[in-house]
């Protein structure tokens, strides 16, 4: 069974801050994993993604995520927060050998204050 | 680009009776899903087509619960003899067909059982 952990309801950090949200997974053989966002009274929108290759992906609004296979995280990192960044943001992860199946995180509050 | 549009947008109904939402996916995209979020949880899966074909479903689905695509176009989730557990935000995305893809969202139902 595939599952996603993201061990902080909330992250709060000032703008212009480095931020990061925390993710680990836990799934069989290699995963796809993704980042999504979640603004008030909108749908979610897809942030970025990893799914074979360089360790290092960019997404959308300068968001980037790191994958680390040893430590089965998947962190989503900006260098500089911006007030508008505050969100509610999703972990997903996949099973490439049941691609059908996304399994989400309870998602973490990141609000970055002026 | 029209998204993902989900109809409708609210629905309020009475403990036992029968309810029907409806899923209208970008319209190239061959696979659609259907999740449930609760407040402070992420998207839990349903099920999932590939065109016409329902090719999962998940356990948390009752017989109460059916889904269909016709014609691989939109697609109708029905809910009978709701339960006030039903109570939840019902989520429909879309992607273009291998799994590594990502998914876009629509603006979900929200809905409330009595």
């Amino acid at each position: 069974a595939q599952s996603v952990a993201q061990p902080e309801d909330q992250v709060n950090v000032a703008e212009g801050n480095p931020l990061t949200v925390k993710c680990t997974y836990s799934v069989s053989g290699n995963p796809y994993l993704f980042w999504y966002v979640q603004y008030p009274n909108r749908g979610l929108q897809f942030l970025l993604k990893y799914i074979t290759g360089d360790n290092l992906v960019k997404g959308s609004y300068g968001f980037e995520a790191e994958f680390n296979k040893s430590q089965t995280s998947f962190h989503l990192k900006k260098p500089s927060a911006l007030v508008s960044d505050s969100a509610l943001y999703f972990c997903a992860v996949r099973d490439p050998n049941n691609a059908g199946k996304s399994t989400f995180g309870d998602g973490t509050t990141l609000t970055v204050k002026p | 680009d029209t998204g993902v549009s989900q109809d409708p947008r609210h629905k309020i109904t009475k403990r036992g009776q029968n309810v029907t939402f409806r899923c209208d996916p970008i319209s190239e995209h061959n696979r659609l899903y259907w999740y449930r979020q609760t407040l402070g949880q992420g998207p839990e899966f349903l099920t999932y087509f590939q065109n016409e074909a329902q090719l999962e479903k998940s356990r948390l689905l009752s017989d109460r619960f059916s889904a269909e695509r016709p014609k691989g176009s939109f697609s109708t989730l029905e809910i009978q003899r709701t339960e006030q557990g039903d109570s939840a935000m019902y989520l429909c995305a879309s992607s273009l067909g291998p799994g590594w893809d990502e998914q876009f969202f629509g603006p979900g139902t929200r809905l409330t059982v009595l």
